[in-house]
């Protein structure tokens, strides 16, 4: 079956940008019309939508992250990617790549841990 | 986008039923029945447990249902177990192209 798994850096210094991945295993990224989204959840907290990515590269960004935001497709890896750029303590939170179909996110990743800290 | 408006906590003994409110506007949960719930043990990922308002993804027990009103969605766990206790996000489409999560509430039993 499909799975997902979240890999990067767990720690990132303040201003800088940061970066991850998210590989898909079991199954192609652009096969049965399904999204691929990041989400995130600050600790304690609720989830946050970032953004979702189509596998031909059409993508969406929560309105409050957008300018700061990008998310891309390597169909040849299948893999998703994020950048979050002018990281600040704020952005420290778990991210989760999942796979998403008329807004219901059925297969999520283990997520990951950022600390944005010096 | 403000995030939909979940309680806090919500308890119940075992065998009771609650029920778990996600409250939005008509920008949101008032216009679309794309709405979706997701229970979380701490340290999981979430599991998704209703689509499209009411649905039931298949595994997830029929305890779980459910409803919107207006622009507050509804998620009603009946015949309450102690595997249960999770916390409970609600989600929902939010117009273009973006979507919006609920605060979050957590469930003891």
């Amino acid at each position: 079956q499909v799975q997902l798994q979240e890999s990067g850096p767990g720690l990132v210094k303040p201003s800088q940008t940061l970066s991850l991945t998210c590989t898909v295993s079991g199954g192609s990224l652009s096969g049965g019309g399904y999204y691929w989204s990041w989400i995130r959840q600050h600790p304690g907290k609720g989830l946050e939508w970032v953004a979702y990515i189509y596998y031909n590269g059409n993508t969406h960004y929560n309105p409050s992250l957008k300018s700061r935001v990008t998310i891309s497709v390597d169909t040849s890896k299948n893999q998703i990617s994020l950048q979050l750029s002018s990281v600040t303590a704020a952005d420290t939170a778990v991210y989760y790549c999942a796979r998403e179909l008329q807004i219901a996110f059925d297969i999520w990743g283990q997520g990951t841990m950022v600390t944005v800290s010096s | 986008q403000s995030a939909l408006t979940q309680p806090a906590s919500v308890s119940g003994s075992p065998g009771q039923s609650i029920t778990i409110s996600c409250t939005g506007t008509r920008s949101d949960v008032g216009s679309y029945n794309l709405i979706s719930w997701y229970q979380q043990h701490p340290g999981k990922a979430p599991k998704l447990m209703i689509y499209e308002g009411s649905k039931r993804p298949s595994g997830v027990s029929n305890r779980f249902s459910g409803s919107k009103s207006g622009n507050t969605a509804s998620l009603t766990i009946s015949g309450l177990q102690a595997e249960d206790e999770a916390d409970y996000h609600c989600c929902s489409y939010a117009g273009s192209n973006t979507l919006v999560f609920g605060t979050g509430t957590k469930v003891t039993v």
